[in-house]
């Protein structure tokens, strides 16, 4: 069964730094690409970045350009977000999910992880 | 960027009813590159649907989807109690991948 395992979140004040981390386990994690989905609680979805199975070729949404640095393991079957310089808008539940395909995220995302929320607070 | 608008915003219905909603995308989707995710409270969102009319592993024939261009549609027969949910479209065709603002299917 593949599971997808996100944790990491937390309270953080604005212009802080976070890394949140999905284990991935079931499937032959370095086969995939891997993305992170973001949702603020109520609304709707975002996909932030996403990563090739090598651990290149990064996608980043405009809105966190510049400050998330999504990178893998491939050894340890995780996924990191590198998240700083953070915003208020940035607060949301953390998805990692699983795209199609090993180069790229042009894919449906299936499954998701249980997600981790970030709240950016003074 | 492609804005995918879905309507209605509310559906409330009762168990065995059909529930059709609307997907509609601001230009047209590349590819049939659109899915449909479910979502409960409190749960990570669920591949119901992708490349327009393939259900995903494990949904059940009551689901269908249809569409292409820049309409699209997903179809559950007979409602079930544990259909009722949020419902997100995405397009994964082209960048930046984006999603619609979901649909709430309720139980009247």
């Amino acid at each position: 069964e593949v599971q997808l395992l996100a944790s990491g979140g937390g309270l953080i004040q604005p212009g802080g730094s976070l890394r949140l981390s999905c284990a991935a386990s079931g499937f032959s994690f370095s086969s995939y690409a891997m993305s992170w989905v973001r949702q603020i609680p109520g609304k709707g979805l975002e996909l932030v970045s996403a990563v090739t199975g090598r651990g290149d070729g990064p996608y980043y949404a405009d809105s966190v350009k510049g400050r998330f640095t999504v990178s893998r393991d491939n050894s340890q079957n995780t996924l990191y977000l590198q998240m700083k310089s953070l915003r208020a808008d940035d607060a949301a539940v953390y998805y990692c999910a699983k795209c199609g395909s090993s180069d790229s995220c042009y894919s449906p995302l299936d499954p998701w992880g249980q997600g981790t929320l970030v709240t950016v607070s003074s | 960027e492609i804005v995918l608008t879905q309507s209605p915003g509310t559906l409330s219905l009762s168990p065995g009813e059909r529930a059709t909603l609307s997907c509609r995308a601001s230009q047209s989707v590349s590819g049939n590159s659109l899915a449909w995710y479910q979502q409960k409270p409190g749960q990570a969102p669920r591949l119901v649907m992708y490349g327009v009319s393939s259900r995903a592993t494990g949904i059940p024939d009551r689901f269908s989807g249809s569409g292409s261009g820049t309409d699209f549609t997903l179809t559950i027969s007979r409602l079930e109690p544990e259909d009722f949910a949020v419902y997100y479209c995405q397009q994964y065709g082209s960048s930046p991948r984006t999603f619609g603002q979901g649909t709430k299917v309720e139980i009247k």
